[in-house]
C-alpha cells in the first residue's frame, strides 16, 4: 500500500460542474494535509492546506478532512477549463519532521 | 516577495559530465527540499535540510548524487558523473517550521544525452 494514494485519472468533468478529488493516507499520526496544483510543465503550487477534521473553504475550493477514515478530499465548484491540471495531495506524517509525502496526483480535465 | 529561485532552468549535457543545480530558498525559511519528478516515478524527495543541516538523504539514488547547503540562502545538488537515467525535472522547495507548507521553485529540466 502506498503511503498516500490518489486515483491517477484522468477525471473529466464538464465546465461548471463540481470536481471531486480524493486522497487516502496510511499513517494515522499524520497532522497536516496540503493540496497542490501542477500545470503541465510547471511547478507544484499550493492551493489549500487543512489541519483539523471538517471542511475548509477558500473561494471555489473546499478541502475536507476525515482523520478517522484517513481521507482528504478537494472539491472544486464551478469548474473552469483553467482548472485542468494535475492535483497533488501531500501529507506530513506524524514523525517526519518537515517532510511531506506526496501522492501520485490526479489529472483533472475540465471540458468546455 | 521573491519565491524559491532555481538555476539553471534547463540543462542539456552529455553523459559523464558533472551537473550542478542551484537553489535559493525563500528568505527566512529554515527547511529546504530537493525533489525529482519523472512521469514514471512521480515526485520523489531526494534530500531535506533543516537549518542548513541534512536531515534525511534516504532518497538520494546513489553516490553520484550529493547536496550541500553552505548557508541559509543557498543549496546545490550535484550529479557526478551524470547518466541518461538522471534526466528529469528537479525541484527545490523551502518551508518554514512545523506544519507549514512547502513552496516550490520553477524547477530545472535536466536532459542527459
Amino acid at each position: 500500500q502506498k503511503e498516500v494514494e490518489q486515483n491517477s485519472g484522468p477525471l473529466s468533468v464538464p465546465e461548471g460542474a463540481i470536481a471531486s478529488l480524493n486522497c487516502t493516507y496510511s499513517d494515522r499520526g499524520s497532522q497536516s494535509f496540503f493540496w497542490y496544483r501542477q500545470y503541465s510543465g510547471k511547478s507544484p503550487e499550493l492551493i489549500m492546506s487543512i489541519y483539523s477534521n471538517g471542511d475548509k473553504e477558500d473561494g471555489r475550493f473546499t478541502a475536507q478532512l476525515n482523520k478517522a477514515s484517513q481521507y482528504v478530499s478537494l472539491l472544486i465548484r464551478d469548474s473552469q477549463p483553467s482548472d485542468s491540471a494535475t492535483y497533488l495531495c501531500a501529507v506530513k506524517k506524524g514523525n517526519a519532521g518537515n517532510m511531506l509525502t506526496f501522492g501520485g496526483g490526479t489529472r483533472l480535465m475540465v471540458k468546455p | 516577495d521573491a519565491g524559491v529561485i532555481q538555476s539553471p532552468r534547463h540543462e542539456v549535457t552529455e553523459m559523464g559530465q558533472e551537473v550542478t543545480l542551484r537553489c535559493k530558498p525563500i528568505s527566512g525559511h529554515n527547511s529546504l527540499f530537493w525533489y525529482r519528478q519523472t512521469m514514471m516515478r512521480g515526485l520523489e524527495l531526494l534530500i531535506y535540510f533543516n537549518n542548513n543541516v541534512p536531515i534525511d538523504d534516504s532518497g538520494m539514488p546513489e553516490d553520484r548524487f550529493s547536496a550541500k547547503m553552505p548557508n541559509a540562502s543557498f543549496s546545490t545538488l550535484k550529479i557526478q558523473p551524470s547518466e541518461p537515467r538522471d534526466s528529469a525535472v528537479y525541484f527545490c522547495a523551502s518551508g518554514l517550521g512545523d506544519s507549514q507548507p512547502q513552496h516550490f521553485g520553477d524547477g530545472t529540466r535536466l536532459s542527459i544525452l
